[in-house]
């Protein structure tokens, strides 16, 4: 089955402690992307990837990381997480560059305390 | 970069009746226009997108409309039913097609 997973689906944790939210497809998708879904702010972009090796940032990039070692991960890396990063976190691929059809994870539920 | 507005926020409408979403954007550059619904609990899903080359696009009770010159487009949903409840999403993407901008969002609830 295609699709887009993400992993964990619900984490809490404390200020200041790393955290990696792992995501993955199967369907050989050359862009990926992340996105942070925060009430009356929709969905916004805080990195893509375009291939392997190659990322950039989004709209709020500011206290995340990714890396995209293999086409099918892209993990999101919170060094030092902070309350104002509790939010819903969406993976999304998609064959190439936009104008495709995006395909997204089910979220990760990320509280901050 | 792009902006995209979206309204209403809330939206509720008797079964049977259309739904009308509408969405600005801010680039004229942006050619490429996605909605996505998303249903409680999941992560959002393409229900129909339209290109900066087309006027209209239509898929069953599903139409998107643009107007270029005025940089708005819409989405109708005709003979709504219950499971069409659920959170809408447009989107903008320019020509690079390398970042998605999404509207805020529209809580769409049709009452049977």
């Amino acid at each position: 089955e295609a699709q887009v997973t993400q992993n964990p689906r619900y984490l809490i944790t404390v200020t200041g402690k790393k955290l990696t939210v792992t995501c993955s497809q199967n369907m050989n998708h050359e862009y990926m992307s992340w996105y942070r879904q925060d009430p009356g702010l929709g969905l916004r972009q805080i990195y893509y990837s375009m291939n392997v090796e190659v990322t950039d940032k989004g709209d709020v990039p500011e206290g995340y990381k990714v890396s995209r070692k293999e086409k099918r991960n892209f993990p999101l890396i919170l060094e030092s997480p902070s309350p104002n990063q509790t939010s819903l976190y969406f993976c999304a691929s998609s064959l190439s560059r936009g104008g495709d059809t995006q395909y997204f994870g089910p979220g990760t539920r990320l509280t901050v305390l | 970069g792009e902006n995209v507005e979206q309204h209403p926020s809330t939206l509720s409408v008797q079964e049977g009746d259309s739904a009308v979403i509408k969405c600005t954007y801010s680039d004229s550059a942006s050619n490429y226009f996605p909605w996505y619904k998303q249903e409680l609990g999941k992560g959002p899903q393409l229900i129909i997108d339209i290109r900066s080359n087309v006027g209209e696009k239509k898929d069953q009770r599903i139409a998107v409309t643009l107007n270029k010159t005025a940089k708005h487009f819409s989405l109708h949903i005709t003979e709504t039913q219950p499971e069409d409840s659920a959170v809408y999403f447009c989107a903008a993407t320019p020509p690079e097609g390398n970042q998605f901008y999404f509207g805020t969002g529209t809580s769409l609830t049709v009452i049977p």
